[in-house]
């Protein structure tokens, strides 16, 4: 089964931008988490999306927004990038049938802001 | 505030050397425990996951304990190998919200 995959890998814009991430989770987890990781805070939490729907939603600003589709991949936007958004933003996808579902992380994808 | 506190912040030890990492956590009602290896610039990887019952798990040179009287757990690595330089990272899940309460990680850097 394949893992969590994320595109791209790497970016870099400039402040002011927008920016889109992907996201497509392992064959059938509906549930996709986003996260941002920073060398100082660690991993905070972005939002959640079961079924197309933004399920709990972390303490981030408006310009911070996601999405998921009826495949369950999911996209981010970040749009008026600022320098502070540099960091490696971390999908994660799980199942929901019962148990302490695990998380399943992507390799990221690494975003400069200039 | 549920919140999980990890000690140390980074650790140096030697190749073959054992070595033990902390997680105290004040999330409640508790649900789960895991440990989540770390490679730079990479996704983190589930180590192991425990929930109330249980206080002891392995996986490998790697063995998870967990009180959750006292509301903490260690992660023990035995016989350390150079591959096993990385972050770890201990996240908690409350049983009354699916959010999970994440610490901000152990680095740990293995010499030959």
């Amino acid at each position: 089964k394949a893992g969590v995959t994320q595109t791209p890998r790497y970016l870099i814009k400039t402040r002011g931008q927008q920016v889109t991430l992907s996201c497509s989770p392992i064959s059938g987890h509906r549930s996709v988490s986003w996260y941002q990781q920073t060398p100082g805070q660690g991993l905070q939490f972005l939002f959640e999306y079961f079924s197309e729907t933004q399920r709990n939603k972390g303490n981030f600003p408006g310009r911070f927004s996601g999405r998921q589709f009826s495949n369950s991949r999911s996209e981010m936007n970040v749009s008026t990038l600022e320098l502070g958004d540099s960091a490696l933003y971390l999908c994660a996808s799980r199942s929901t049938s019962g148990g302490p579902n695990e998380q399943f992380f992507g390799p990221g994808t690494r975003l400069t802001v200039l | 505030k549920n919140q999980v506190e990890q000690s140390p912040q980074s650790l140096i030890i030697l190749e073959g050397k054992n070595c033990t990492l902390q997680c105290n956590y004040t999330v409640s009602p508790f649900s789960n425990l895991r440990w989540y290896k770390q490679d730079t610039g990479r996704g983190p990887v589930s180590l192991t996951i425990m929930t109330f019952s249980e206080n002891t798990k392995s996986n490998g040179r790697y063995t998870a304990t967990l009180d959750a009287d006292t509301k903490q757990s260690s992660l023990h690595i035995t016989a350390s190998q150079l591959s096993d330089s990385a972050s770890y990272i201990c996240v908690v899940s409350a049983s009354n919200s699916e959010k999970l309460t994440f610490g901000t990680g152990t680095r740990l850097t293995i010499i030959p």
